[in-house]
């Protein structure tokens, strides 16, 4: 599995942009990157996705590099409601069972108000 | 809200009892993942089932099974428990096995003592 690494944690203030990292260094070609977040006791939700270009959605924006090693995942403005731990996984579309996400440990992002 | 429901929402159980969870996709998916997630850890893949067959499994002994049935709904079955098998198990539902797009509900949690 081609995997993803991303900080342990970060913190923002409310209502400003968070911008959070994510290297993928041994990302395939056809390899597509997701977006999901995990709020205190629920289960992951989906945010974005993309393969080569930037994507934005009603959620956030996904910014990806010209060589696809890194994207990062931006809330254009936070809000406590965000504070979640945020999960870079990489999907191959061409595997069977290609929904076997490796969520890795993610990025615990605080959302200081 | 993401349309998928899963019970029951809590459990106890002892060493070496068998449990079994459920899960009712959201309308429209065919097809149905289930993830085990231990405390402070990301989900961790346990199998997918499309058109009611295993199409993927992740690294869990066979003691851990599954069934789809035709409305797409599934079970989460777990023999001769352990307590390291206490977790939140997390059910996900989506369109096609390939999509990496989830729909996960909330998860039951299983205390095993």
């Amino acid at each position: 599995d081609a995997k993803t690494t991303q900080p342990n944690s970060m913190e923002s203030n409310e209502e400003e942009p968070v911008h959070l990292p994510c290297n993928h260094s041994t990302i395939s070609g056809t390899d597509y990157i997701h977006w999901y977040r995990q709020l205190p006791s629920q289960g992951p939700e989906y945010v974005i996705h993309g393969l080569t270009s930037n994507v934005n959605n009603r959620m956030a924006s996904l910014a990806i590099a010209e060589d696809r090693k890194s994207s990062t995942l931006i809330l254009h403005r936070a809000t406590l409601r965000d504070a979640a731990v945020y999960y870079c996984i990489l999907t191959s579309p061409d595997q069977t069972g290609a929904n076997n996400l490796f969520f890795g440990t993610g990025t615990r992002l605080t959302v200081i108000p | 809200e993401t349309g998928v429901t899963q019970s029951p929402t809590h459990l106890i159980k002892t060493r070496g009892q068998q449990v079994t969870l459920r899960c009712s996709s959201q309308s429209g998916h065919n097809t149905v993942s289930w993830y085990q997630q231990a405390l402070g850890q990301g989900p961790q893949f346990i199998f997918q089932y499309y058109r009611e067959e295993e199409n993927g499994r992740g690294n869990f002994p066979p003691r851990f099974s599954g069934l789809q049935f035709p409305n797409y709904s599934s079970e989460l079955n777990v023999n001769a428990l352990e307590l390291d098998d206490s977790a939140l198990y997390l059910c996900a539902s989506s369109l096609g096995q390939r999509t990496g797009e989830l729909f996960f509900g909330e998860g039951s949690r299983l205390t095993v003592l």
